[in-house]
């Protein structure tokens, strides 16, 4: 069955500073990938999907993620981080359009002044 | 559009109580799952309808049931409520045939006392 791995439940980064948040998926076959994000006490947003149209997606917020097959990675980035981007990060996986998604554990970004 | 909507945003239960959870998918969605997520943890699939059925299931227990209705809004049940089942739970639409993309609603929490 397909699974997604997040290195890191806690990531601190510095306003204006990289942001990195790691992604491992364990699948038997060329995996739909998907990043979400979650502020409190809400539902989960979409940042951006992988489809296999392209390696490297951009998605909302000036985040994207690079898939890459021979690490079985998809990292999240954002060159410079903002206080508004503190959240929790969820990659999720599904293996084909019908299946659900499952998703990982989650890692809560927290930005500083 | 008001998107994905679920009722009520907020519910507290007895233990050993039953509760019914409501949503209604993004106009166009004909796909509907259901997700628990305990606090700091990922959402967990428990099960998706389509066409009126329950079409796959993860792993939780029959106390955890659905219908979904001709219009595509469904319901989540849950009998003989424990402790443990306090969560957020998430809906999530989509099309079938047109995307792999899923929208969220905003949740209801549930606490049981």
């Amino acid at each position: 069955a397909q699974s997604v791995t997040q290195l890191g439940s806690h990531v601190s980064v510095s306003e204006g500073a990289l942001v990195l948040l790691r992604c491992n998926y364990s699948s038997s076959v060329p995996p739909y990938l998907f990043w979400y994000v979650q502020y409190p006490n809400q539902g989960l947003q979409l940042l951006l999907k992988y489809t296999s149209a392209a390696t490297l997606v951009k998605g909302i917020n000036g985040f994207e993620a690079e898939f890459k097959k021979s690490e079985t990675s998809f990292h999240l980035t954002k060159p410079s981080a903002h206080m508004s981007d503190a959240a929790e990060y969820f990659c999720a996986v599904i293996k084909n359009n019908n299946n659900d998604m499952r998703f990982g554990a989650g890692t809560r970004l927290t930005v500083k002044p | 559009d008001a998107g994905v909507t679920q009722s009520p945003t907020h519910l507290i239960k007895t233990r050993g109580q039953q509760v019914t959870l409501r949503c209604s998918p993004k106009s166009g969605h004909d796909t509907v799952s259901w997700y628990q997520q305990a606090l700091g943890q990922g959402p967990q699939f428990i099960f998706q309808y389509y066409e009126e059925e329950e079409r796959q299931r993860g792993n939780f227990p029959d106390r955890f049931s659905g219908h979904q209705f001709p219009n595509y809004s469904s319901e989540l049940n849950v009998n003989a409520l424990l402790l443990g089942d306090s969560a957020l739970y998430l809906c999530a639409s989509r099309s079938r045939q047109a995307n792999t993309e899923a929208f969220f609603g905003q949740g209801t929490r549930l606490t049981v006392v």
